[in-house]
């Protein structure tokens, strides 16, 4: 079974709306963390934000914010007021497990093109 | 500023040869992996190191080694290139020990083609 899902393979969106890119997860750690990436034409991947499972609120870095739904084991990114420049692959990843497990699990990505 | 370099952007080799790749990280991180990442795929572990001259296979090892001499330096070998590992390579690091929230900080990859 895939550990990290993410079911959209490409998105198109208006300018200045904004975007919910899902990610679903499977995992019978209670200790885990959620990162989202973004990696753009030119190949680098940009960490955006991250949701530990037992962060009671849910993450927010300026634009991007984190919808964490524990019980559905889901962590959907939310972009307000999308921009030209968010035009980009976006990945879900999770770490499992206790401390001193450093290794990520990545989903498959998410298209996301920005419609001017 | 954080940094994680990759010796090559761009790499040609052909079928057989000893290719190696080189990661360079200037943040004194503990940890180090390589992905490579592939159409459709997402990004898939092949080795990782949590200190100096230790390695641990990732997800799928068979082909490449990997050398930590130092630990600033994270090395991909491949023993015998084949066209099947044609792909692009990402390179990352994190703090060890630091906690749970740590991400990996990455290079801006190494795009190979083996002809």
């Amino acid at each position: 079974a895939q550990k990290i899902t993410q079911t959209q393979p490409g998105m198109f969106v208006q300018e200045k709306e904004a975007v919910t890119l899902d990610c679903t997860y499977d995992t019978s750690d209670q200790s885990y963390g959620l990162f989202w990436y973004k990696q753009p034409s030119s190949g680098e991947m940009i960490f955006l934000i991250y949701q530990g499972s037992y962060d009671e609120q849910n993450a927010t870095e300026g634009r991007y914010s984190l919808n964490f739904q524990k019980a559905r084991k889901s962590a959907n990114l939310v972009i307000s007021a999308s921009q030209l420049g968010d035009s980009a692959m976006y990945f879900c990843a999770m770490r499992e497990g206790n401390f001193g497990n450093e290794k990520l699990t990545f989903g498959t990505g998410t298209r996301l093109t920005i419609i001017p | 500023d954080v940094k994680v370099t990759q010796s090559s952007r761009y790499l040609v080799k052909r079928t057989g040869e000893k290719v190696f790749l080189e990661c360079v990280q200037d943040m004194d991180h503990e940890n180090m992996f390589w992905y490579r990442q592939d159409p459709g795929l997402g990004l898939r572990l092949i080795y990782f190191s949590y200190d100096v001259k230790m390695k641990e296979k990732g997800d799928i090892p068979e082909g490449y080694s990997v050398s930590r001499e130092k630990k600033e330096r994270f090395s991909l070998i491949l023993e015998s290139a084949s066209t099947n590992q044609t792909s692009m390579y990402l390179c990352a690091s994190s703090f060890g020990g630091a906690g749970s929230n740590q991400p990996q900080h990455f290079g801006d990859g190494t795009r190979l083609s083996i002809l």
